[in-house]
Order: C-alpha cells, then sequence, then structure tokens
C-alpha cells in the first residue's frame, strides 16, 4: 500500500527564518513520482514540483528546495528567508506505478509566517 | 492558456438532495481526476477519467459518479446527499493518464449539505 506521511502539522516561524517541510512516503513499487503542492486561503492547489523516483538530484528553484533521499523514503521541501506570502498549506502527494493520476497526500503541514 | 475551472464555485444543498459539479480542464488536457477534501479525511482521491472512460477509482460508495464529456469536460455527481459530503471538491486536469504528468487544480467547489 502507498502512504504520504506529513508529521509536521503547524510550523510558525518569522519571516525570514529557514523553514524545513517533511515529507515520508511509503511504496512498494520502483516506480513513482512525489508531488509538492501549495495551498493558500483561496483553496486552489498550486503545483510545486514534480520528481521521478530515478532522479535523486535535489532541485532548487528561488527560494525553494527539495531534498529527495530514497534510502529514507524522504521527499522535505525547504524554504529559504520565509515570506509572508509563503503562509498556507503545503502538501506532498506520491503517484504510483500503474496508477494513472491517482495521487495519494500527506495530511499537509500549515506553515505561518508572521512578520 | 487558462486554468482549470469549476462551476459553481459555492453550493449549499440539503440532505437527500443530488448535485452536480462541472469541471473544464486545461486546453490539450485529456485527463480529469476529482479529490474530495474535508478537516477530517483530507484529500482523497474519487476518480480519474480519461477519454471518456473511467480509468481509476477511489474508495467512495456509488452515490459518487462521474462523467467526461468528448471535449475532455467532466462533471461528478452526488446522490443522496449526506451531511458528511460537505467538502471541497477539487478537480485536476493533466496531459494524460500516466501518473507521472502533473496534475493542475481547480479553485474547487465547496458543498455545505444541510
Amino acid at each position: 500500500a502507498q502512504k504520504v506521511t506529513q508529521a509536521q502539522t503547524e510550523i510558525s516561524v518569522v519571516e525570514k527564518e529557514d523553514v524545513t517541510l517533511d515529507c515520508v512516503y511509503e511504496t512498494r513499487d520502483t516506480t513513482y513520482y512525489l508531488f509538492w503542492y501549495k495551498q493558500p486561503p483561496s483553496g486552489e492547489l498550486v503545483f510545486l514540483i514534480r520528481r521521478n523516483s530515478f532522479d535523486e538530484q535535489n532541485e532548487i528553484s528561488g527560494r525553494y528546495s527539495w531534498n529527495f533521499q530514497k534510502s529514507t523514503s524522504s521527499f522535505n521541501f525547504t524554504i529559504t528567508a520565509s515570506q509572508v506570502v509563503d503562509s498556507a498549506v503545503y502538501f506532498c502527494a506520491l503517484s504510483a506505478y500503474n496508477q494513472g493520476g491517482k495521487l495519494i497526500f500527506g495530511q499537509g503541514t500549515e506553515l505561518s509566517v508572521k512578520p | 492558456k487558462a486554468g482549470v475551472t469549476q462551476t459553481p464555485r459555492y453550493l449549499i444543498k440539503t440532505r437527500g438532495q443530488q448535485v452536480t459539479l462541472s469541471c473544464s480542464p486545461i486546453s490539450g488536457h485529456r485527463s480529469v481526476s476529482w479529490y474530495q477534501q474535508t478537516p477530517g479525511q483530507g484529500l482523497q482521491f474519487l476518480f480519474e477519467y480519461f477519454s471518456e472512460t473511467q480509468r481509476n477509482k477511489g474508495n467512495f460508495p456509488g452515490r459518487f459518479s462521474g462523467r467526461q464529456f468528448s471535449n475532455s469536460r467532466s462533471e461528478m455527481n452526488v446522490s443522496t446527499l449526506e451531511l458528511g459530503d460537505s467538502a471541497l471538491y477539487l478537480c485536476a486536469s493533466s496531459l494524460g493518464p500516466q501518473e507521472g504528468d502533473g496534475q493542475y487544480f481547480g479553485p474547487g467547489t465547496r458543498l455545505t449539505v444541510l
């Protein structure tokens, strides 16, 4: 069975702090994809990144970076120099082999960035 | 390019009624998936459609159904509404049904059942 765990329910930081959101996944498949989405108060899920199981290279996009480690089944997300606009709920998701578009989501981490 | 659109954005129904939600995918996207989001259960997969065929279905009762039209637009229907059906219903579109295709979500339809 596939499962995604985001152990941090809520995180509160002060603006300009760095923050890491943890994501641990479970799957028996060797081919799978991992995603991060951001859900601001408006409710729409915003796609942030997709990573396949064969690509363990870390990725950086502006203030965002992702660390994928198959050895620990983790796909962590770091925001550097956080800003108030980063306040949202962040979801990690898994798409397993031969499951098509079915995404399995973690419970989400609510990030609050205070000025 | 326009994003995923969902109508209506808000809906209030009473128990026992039925409801139909609509989703228009991004132009060129042929796969549409539906998710239910509640505070207690989080985001749960309902079903996925590609080329007018349901390819995958989540663990929901038969009261939840959907369909896809030839232009890739999709509708989902919930019959005999229950209080527990109150949720944010999110539609996502992708180019195709492959697991690696990025899914792009619409703003959702917030359904309240009284």
